[in-house]
């Protein structure tokens, strides 16, 4: 199984600065890797596939890169509503597994 | 819209069975694979199970492998995920989710959920 470990647990960013949150894998999972990002009280949405390719409708603020294992998601001028839990997903083979996920707080 | 809507969640006794269900409109629900994952009160997402689009592939996780089954009938655009010896552990808000891209193995959308009590 391949492990995915996100850091930090927890960031804190003000709105308007920029958050990098990154995901590393316990062995390559070439550019097989998604990002989804989970609000309180609701189900979790996806904003990355394939490191780098935005999901619909995600706005160009959120951006994602890397490739085997060490990957980045990078949200630009912080909105209000991006403060959530961020998961990585690999689909490299099986089983399918998500990091521990990172809570990206209010400064 | 594209949307999965889950049932069938409740609490249930430890080693008893229990099945969820989930319907897809909106999209031609026979040419795309689907996924159940969990989430644990407080605690992340761990995959539970795929199934492909024609029903010919399934795959689980190691922590679910031999006690669920996943299934659909294609007719009904339903997925289901037939639980079986259940434990406390399995306590869990249980997503179904769409899987597209790579494979079908991006999930998008999810659903909202629905609420699995395991306890005596």
């Amino acid at each position: 199984e391949i492990v995915l470990t996100q850091s930090p647990a927890t960031l804190s960013v003000s709105p308007g600065e920029r958050a990098t949150l990154s995901c590393r894998a316990s062995q390559s999972v070439s550019s097989y890797l998604a990002w989804y990002q989970q609000k309180p009280g609701q189900a979790p949405r996806l904003l990355i596939y394939d490191a780098s390719n935005r999901a619909t409708g995600i706005p160009v603020r959120f951006s994602g890169s890397g490739s085997g294992t060490d990957f980045t998601l990078t949200i630009t001028s912080l909105e209000p509503e991006d403060f959530a839990v961020y998961y990585c997903q690999h689909r490299s083979n099986w089983p399918i597994t998500f990091g521990q996920g990172t809570r990206l707080d209010i400064k | 819209q594209v949307q999965v809507v889950e049932s069938g969640g409740g609490v249930v006794q430890p080693g008893r069975s229990l099945r969820l269900s989930c319907a897809g409109s909106g999209f031609n629900f026979g040419s795309y694979a689907m996924h159940w994952v969990r989430q644990a009160p407080g605690k992340g997402l761990d995959w539970v199970a795929m199934i492909y689009y024609d029903g010919s592939n399934k795959y689980y996780g190691d922590s679910v492998k031999g006690r669920f089954t996943i299934s659909r009938d294609n007719s009904k655009n339903t997925v289901y995920l037939q639980m079986s010896s259940l434990r406390p552990e399995d306590t869990a808000v249980y997503y179904c989710a769409r899987g597209i891209n790579g494979g079908g193995n991006c999930l998008d959308p999810w659903g909202q959920g629905t609420l699995v009590t395991v306890s005596s």
